[in-house]
Parts: C-alpha cells; sequence; structure tokens
C-alpha cells in the first residue's frame, strides 16, 4: 500500500512569490491535514479537509490556503511569500473519524524563502 | 484550548541506558495522545497512542508510555536504548477528529 506522497520535496521561493504544494494521501484515507514544521515551533496545524470541504482551521493568515479534490488529493498554496514561511510541509491522511486516529504522514516538502 | 509541553529539547543518553522523554499536555476533555517520531528528512511516524483504554500503553521498537491523569502527563520511555533510536520525538494531543497538537519536540541522541 503505497503511503502519503508530497510534491515536491523541495523548492526555493523568493519573496513575494506564491508556491503550491500537493499531496496524495493513502488510497482510502478521505482526510487530508496539513502542518507546518518549523525548528523552535514544532509543527503547527494549518488545515483540515474532508470530502473537499475544510473542516478545520488552525491559525494562520489568509495567505494560506487549501484545497482538496474529489479523489481525496489535496493542494495547499501559500501567497506573498515571506521569509518566515520557510518551512517543512508535512501532509498527513487518515480515515475521516469522529474519534482520533491515526494520522500517516509523507516526508514533506521542504520550502526555502530568500 | 489544548498544548502539550516537551521538557528538555535535547536528550542524551548511553546506548543500553533508560530513555525518558516527558510530555505534559493540557486539555478541557479526557484527550488521546499520541508518540510519533522523526527521523532526518522523513515525516513522522506514530509509535503509540493512548484512547482511554489500557493507562500504560505499549509502541513499537520497545517504547511505552504511561498516561497519568493526576499529573496531566504522558511520559515516553525504553529500558534501554538503542543507537537506533537516535531521531526526533514528537508528543501531540488531540480532543477528537483529526486536529492534533504537538509539543516542540525531543532531539534524542545515543551516545555509543
Amino acid at each position: 500500500k503505497a503511503g502519503v506522497t508530497q510534491t515536491p520535496r523541495y523548492l526555493i521561493k523568493t519573496r513575494g512569490q506564491q508556491v503550491t504544494l500537493s499531496c496524495s494521501p493513502i488510497s482510502g484515507h478521505r482526510s487530508v491535514s496539513w502542518y507546518q514544521q518549523t525548528p523552535g515551533q514544532g509543527l503547527q496545524f494549518l488545515f483540515e479537509y474532508f470530502s473537499e470541504t475544510q473542516r478545520n482551521k488552525g491559525n494562520f493568515p489568509g495567505r494560506f490556503s487549501g484545497r482538496q479534490f474529489s479523489n481525496s488529493r489535496s493542494e495547499m498554496n501559500v501567497s506573498t511569500l515571506e521569509l518566515g514561511d520557510s518551512a517543512l510541509y508535512l501532509c498527513a491522511s487518515s480515515l475521516a473519524t469522529m474519534t482520533a486516529g491515526e494520522l500517516f504522514f509523507g516526508e514533506g516538502s521542504r520550502l526555502t524563502v530568500l | 484550548a489544548q498544548s502539550v509541553t516537551q521538557l528538555g529539547s535535547h536528550v542524551s543518553v548511553s546506548e543500553g541506558a533508560l530513555v525518558l522523554l516527558r510530555c505534559n499536555y493540557s486539555s478541557s476533555v479526557p484527550p488521546y495522545l499520541f508518540w510519533y517520531v522523526q527521523y532526518p528528512n522523513q515525516g513522522l511516524q506514530l509509535l503509540l497512542k493512548y484512547t482511554s483504554a489500557a493507562t500504560l500503553v505499549k509502541g513499537i521498537n520497545g517504547f511505552e508510555a504511561e498516561f497519568k491523569k493526576s499529573e496531566t502527563s504522558f511520559h515516553l520511555t525504553k529500558p534501554s536504548a538503542h543507537m537506533s533510536d537516535a531521531a526526533e520525538y514528537f508528543c501531540a494531543v488531540s480532543e477528537g477528529g483529526n486536529q492534533f497538537y504537538f509539543g516542540t519536540g525531543t532531539s534524542l541522541t545515543v551516545i555509543p
């Protein structure tokens, strides 16, 4: 069974640009969550999508957005990039349950903003 | 509001020694608690989870954690450290659903 796949793995952008990251969840998983990982801050929840709808959202500015497609694949977009957006962006998929289930993480997309 | 505190951003132990990684949480309801491990350049992998069954939870690779409600703690232990245990460890809490709150992580170094 294939794991969570994130693309691209590495990318470099300059301030003011925008970026789109992609995530393909494990087959059968309908929930996709996104996290930002930075040194010292740990992992911070961005948002969760289920059945193409945003179900939960973390405390990030509106420059951070996402969407989910009918095949459960998800994308997140960051517009008007700032230096502080440099981070590892992790996608996680899970079975959609009301109880907390296991999150399965991809290897992440490492974004560097110059 | 939920939060997770991991005491000690860096922990060093000798190979064969006890591993103890500390995690305290705050939650307004009985939480679900997790420990994840992250190896360099990889995503996170679940070590173990507490979901209100037994308070002592056994995970993979010989790790276990004990839920102590009175102390709001969920410390991770392993009796004997191995070189392959060197990694970053994250404690996480959820009140249900798939929104997790993670601690800032503890980097474990194992000294030969």
